[in-house]
This record gives structure tokens, C-alpha cells and sequence, in this order.
């Protein structure tokens, strides 16, 4: 059971590049979410979904899009990366009591934007 | 959301207890008190939670203040692989749509061998 995977785990990118972080979980959760995490600061919520085909935007959504095809998959694009968007990014996903289950994060992918 | 409150560091010995505090005054009826951690280079790993009641599992124990306005989370002996950065949060569950856990600074754990 692999949980929550992120692909890339590094990425280099250029002012003004697109690019599109991955995210799959394999335990069937309804609820997948992203994060970002600065230094010296706590993790910020971006975009989220509650089910396939439903998106909503978190505290920091600008500059990122999501969509939600598959109840497995929940990528975030970046359409024209910002030096303001380097950070490590966390994907994560809870299922069942949706208001008191766990989330399940993933290990990151650490961008850096030039 | 409510605000917890945590101190920055602590230091603790291998094999010795460690009891992080965490002080949420705020706190209203229908939040759930959450532990998280965030070991070196890792997403957060959910630790335990609660509401009014003290919790034990198999990672910690959750000790609750009768009035619910602070908390402590008890690592019953600490190892090397505990040290990681602790993190304290409210959960409304009574609030639909985003999971939105508002994850402060939390705790620097350190443990000495």
C-alpha cells in the first residue's frame, strides 16, 4: 500500500515555465488537498477537493490550478512559475469521517523556481 | 480556527519521557484537538487526536485539561526517530467543505542519545 505518492521529488524551473505536480493515493480517499511550506513557516493550504470533479480554493490558491478526473489523482498547476513559488509542496488525503479522519501527506516535491 | 500555542524547542534525553504542551484558550466546544509531526524531509505524520477525553495509542498519549484549554502530548520513551517538529491543531469538525488544519511553527523536538 503506497499511500500518498508525489512526483517529481525535486524540480528546477525558470521564471515564467509550466509545470504539473503529481499526486496519486491508492486508498480510495474522497478528500485530497495541497500544501506549500516555506521556511520558518507553517504549512499553507492551496487547493482541495472533496470528490472527483470537485475543486475549491484554499488560503494561497493564485498563481496554481487543479483538477480533480479521478478519485486517485489530484494535480497542481503551475501555468507561469514565480520565485515567489519556491517551497516544498505536500499533497494529502483523508477518507471516511471526512470532519475527523486523519490526513495522509506525502513526502513533498521541493521546487525551486529561478 | 482557534490559535494553539507552543514553545519553539525542546530537548529530552533518548529512552526519557516527553511531554510537549500545547495551550489553545479559545478552544470551543466542537474542536477536536489534533497532533501531527514532521520528521526531517518528510510530509506531517498524524500522531493522535481528541476531544475531552485523555487518548492513548500506539505512538502517544494525549493528556486533555479538564476545561480543554491546553493539552499535552506524551512520548512514553523517546527514541532518535522522534525527533521531529510537533505540531499542535484545532479541528472544527463542525465546519464543512476544506480540511483546512492550520499548521503553526509547532515544536522542534530534539533528543539527545
Amino acid at each position: 500500500n503506497a499511500g500518498v505518492t508525489q512526483t517529481p521529488k525535486f524540480q528546477v524551473l525558470k521564471t515564467g515555465q509550466s509545470m504539473t505536480l503529481q499526486c496519486a493515493q491508492d486508498m480510495n480517499h474522497e478528500y485530497m488537498s495541497w500544501y506549500r511550506q516555506d521556511p520558518g513557516m507553517g504549512l499553507r493550504l492551496i487547493h482541495y477537493s472533496v470528490g472527483a470533479g470537485i475543486t475549491d480554493q484554499g488560503e494561497v490558491p493564485n498563481g496554481y490550478n487543479v483538477s480533480r478526473s479521478t478519485t486517485e489523482d489530484f494535480p497542481l498547476r503551475l501555468l507561469s512559475a514565480a520565485p515567489s513559488q519556491t517551497s516544498v509542496y505536500f499533497c494529502a488525503s483523508k477518507g471516511g469521517d471526512r470532519h475527523n479522519s486523519p490526513l495522509h501527506f506525502g513526502n513533498g516535491t521541493r521546487l525551486t523556481v529561478t | 480556527d482557534a490559535k494553539t500555542t507552543q514553545p519553539n524547542s525542546m530537548e529530552s534525553n533518548e529512552e526519557e519521557p516527553v511531554h510537549l504542551p500545547c495551550n489553545h484558550s479559545t478552544i470551543s466546544g466542537t474542536d477536536y484537538i489534533h497532533w501531527y509531526r514532521q520528521l526531517p524531509s518528510q510530509g506531517p505524520e498524524y500522531v493522535i487526536h481528541g476531544l475531552t477525553s485523555n487518548v492513548n495509542n500506539r505512538m502517544a498519549s494525549l493528556a486533555i485539561a479538564e476545561d480543554r484549554k491546553s493539552s499535552t502530548l506524551i512520548l512514553h520513551r523517546a527514541t532518535l526517530r522522534d525527533a521531529a517538529v510537533y505540531y499542535c491543531i484545532l479541528r472544527d469538525v463542525s465546519w464543512g467543505g476544506a480540511d483546512g488544519l492550520t499548521f503553526g511553527k509547532g515544536t522542534h523536538l530534539i533528543i539527545q542519545p
